[in-house]
């Protein structure tokens, strides 16, 4: 079972900064199959990024992903407001298609 | 509109048993590969069970392997997970999601239905 371990697990950031979260795997990440989900507050997650830097439909490009093998990065840059959420890595490659522990994002 | 539906969700007692359907609308069902994940109380995501698009091949979480049944009905564009010998530690909320692409990420979610295994 591939382990995804996120940094930090809390970022309290102001509108207009940019946020970073990492994300480390335990081992290789099958053919690129890294992605980044939004949760918001009461509701269900939405894909963000995959393959792990392509955009899903309908996201700003203000959210960007990189890496590859076992480190993985989301960056957020401009924040807004409406960004508050959790985020989550997850390697969808292998079975279980694991997630991170995810990483709280905190708008001042 | 492009959506995934939950239902089934309630209280049950430790050692019950329920069924979970998923309803899909907007899209061709039939050509998807289709996963459960679920979301304890105040906790992360946990991958559940998949199904390929034609039912040819499930997997399961070691967490509920033996315990739980995913299937589907493409010509009711439905999913379902069938969960037996329901434990406290089963208590959350669950989600479908649909696969997109191959690997694929789960692109659509529906908004979730609440499980409660308390006696």
């Amino acid at each position: 079972e591939i382990v995804l371990t996120q940094s930090p697990g809390t970022l309290s950031l102001s509108p207009g900064e940019s946020a970073t979260i990492s994300c480390r795997a335990s081992q290789n990440v099958v053919r690129k199959s890294l992605a980044w989900y939004q949760q918001k507050p009461g509701q269900a997650p939405r894909l963000l990024i995959y393959g792990p830097s392509s955009r899903a439909t309908g996201i700003p490009d203000r959210f960007s992903g990189s890496g590859s093998a076992t480190d993985f990065t989301l960056t957020i840059s401009r924040l807004e407001p409406e960004d508050l959420a959790v985020y989550y890595c997850q390697q969808y490659g292998s079975s279980p298609y694991t997630f991170g522990q995810g990483t709280k994002l905190e708008i001042k | 509109q492009v959506q995934l539906v939950e239902s089934g969700g309630g209280v049950v007692q430790p050692g019950g048993s329920l069924r979970l359907s998923c309803e899909a609308s907007g899209f061709t069902f039939r050509i998807h590969g289709m996963h459960w994940v679920r979301q304890a109380p105040g906790r992360g995501l946990d991958w559940v069970a998949f199904i390929r698009h034609d039912s040819n091949s499930k997997d399961y979480a070691d967490s509920v392997k033996g315990r739980c049944t995913i299937f589907r009905d493409n010509s009711k564009n439905t999913l379902y997970l069938q969960m037996n010998s329901l434990r406290p530690d089963d208590t959350a909320i669950y989600y479908c999601a649909r696969k997109w692409g191959n690997p694929g990420p789960f692109d659509l979610w529906g908004q979730g239905t609440m499980v409660t295994v308390s006696s």
